[in-house]
């Protein structure tokens, strides 16, 4: 089955500077790779999903790139602000299975 | 539009008490469902999916069932509670390639 991992686990940046959060995963027939935002005590919720078939897609300050060959696929939020504080967990499909993997989450903070 | 609703938000229950959450969706028909549990401070543990009435995949053989008796109602339950089952529980509903959109939980205490 599918196997992701994230890293790092915990990210502290200044306001205004940009986050990066990298995941791998192991099955190459995956082709959907969703990122959701957890604040705290709250559901996730979907802001950025990339497919197989795209290596970069952008919404606003937020950016996600996939190398299939590399099987690696990353998170970028740039100017970040005090409100993108939250645990973000990236996720990929399980080829013909109807479920993803979820990565074991990130959590930013951003230091006002 | 598409909802979910998923109840109750809180609960405290005693060790060997049985529990059922229900979770329903709106809006929208055949969905894929799932139950999640999510420790605190940790990631999202797949615990059940069902891609149709009468069909549950199980991620993890605990002492935890589910069950889908509507297209769009899914159903947790466990016969006698454990500790170690306290927890945040998430309904989601999904279609493949297609995100999630998750319940607003259900925190459960096992005391």
């Amino acid at each position: 089955g599918e196997n992701v991992e994230q890293h790092p686990s915990t990210l502290s940046v200044q306001e205004g500077d940009s986050a990066v959060i990298k995941c791998t995963y192991s099955d190459s027939a995956s082709n959907y790779f969703p990122w959701y935002k957890q604040e705290l005590g709250k559901r996730p919720q979907l802001i950025i999903d990339i497919r197989s078939n795209v290596g970069e897609k952008k919404d606003q300050r937020i950016a996600v790139t996939l190398n299939k060959t590399a099987k690696h696929f990353s998170l970028h939020i740039t100017e970040t602000q005090p409100e993108d504080s939250a645990v973000y967990f990236c996720a990929g499909d399980s080829g013909g299975y109807q479920k993803v993997t979820f990565g074991t989450g990130t959590k930013l903070q951003v230091i006002p | 539009s598409q909802t979910i609703h998923q109840w109750p938000a809180t609960l405290v229950q005693p060790v060997g008490s049985p529990l059922s959450l229900e979770c329903t969706v709106e809006g929208t028909s055949n969905p894929n469902l799932y139950w999640y549990r999510q420790a605190a401070g940790r990631g999202l543990q797949l615990l059940f999916y069902s891609v149709g009435i009468g069909q549950i995949s199980s991620e993890v053989p605990q002492n935890l069932s589910a069950s889908r008796p509507q297209d769009r109602q899914f159903i947790l339950s466990s016969k006698k509670l454990l500790l170690s089952d306290s927890g945040f529980y998430l309904c989601a509903w999904g279609r493949v390639n297609y995100g999630y959109t998750f319940g607003s939980g259900t925190r459960l205490t096992v005391v």
